[in-house]
């Protein structure tokens, strides 16, 4: 139930783009996007629920594909605050809970 | 606002003890879930509560963990007889609604078995 993320770490200049990848192979009720810093708590990004919607939060946002059971963040002209681990989190029909991917080691570089 | 609340951030025990988490959620909040998250790892699904019950204890070991979340006061992860494969950071999260809601995370407690 645990969903794929990929790429597993990514390494940016200040300003370069980047777009991280998430997918299950189960129906997906809605994707959550969290990033976390080291040694600290997971801080919410954006959910975003079935039906194809994009959503946005200052430079990074999402789309979700509800056919394909994916969902890809985002993040555009990145800044040095944007390093980080992002998580998606993928929540079934009727499910209680998230299910977490491994993560993807964000870290943008001057 | 205050966000929720983990107590302690660092928590050492020897082979054997036990170990107790707590958690005060968001004021508001009455779902309450517990993730554990090993080193360079993701956060993995141990259980949701809500007020007085157990909902979904499907990622919680069947041995020696047990989690609570009464009427009144904090939710409580306990862990009996830990062993050095207990030592992860437990991060606590709660919500308004089981879904369609953000998590809001505590900073979490950092377990050490020694």
């Amino acid at each position: 139930q645990q969903p794929v993320q990929s790429p597993q770490a990514v390494i940016l200049r200040e300003g370069e783009d980047a777009v991280i990848n998430c997918s299950s192979s189960k129906a997906l009720y809605s994707v959550h996007w969290y990033r976390q810093k080291h040694g600290e708590a997971p801080v919410f990004l954006m959910i975003l629920l079935k039906g194809g919607e994009q959503k946005g939060h200052e430079k990074i946002s999402a789309s979700f594909n509800e056919k394909k059971q994916q969902s890809s963040l985002y993040l555009t002209a990145s800044q040095l605050s944007y390093s980080g681990t992002y998580f998606c989190g993928t929540e079934l029909p009727g499910a209680n809970n998230l299910f977490f991917g491994t993560g993807t080691r964000l870290t943008v570089i001057p | 606002n205050a966000g929720v609340m983990q107590n302690p951030r660092h928590l050492v025990r020897r082979r054997g003890q036990e170990a107790r988490l707590r958690c005060s959620p968001v004021k508001g909040h009455s779902h309450v879930y517990w993730y554990r998250q090993l080193p360079e790892e993701g956060l993995k699904f141990m259980v949701y509560l809500q007020k007085e019950n157990i909902i979904d204890e499907s990622g919680m070991p069947k041995e020696r963990f047990s989690a609570e979340f009464p009427k009144e006061g904090p939710s409580i992860l306990r862990i009996q007889q830990v062993v050095r494969g207990d030592s992860a950071a437990y991060f606590c999260a709660s919500s308004p609604t089981p879904q369609d809601s953000p998590l809001h995370f505590g900073n979490g407690t950092r377990l050490t078995v020694t």
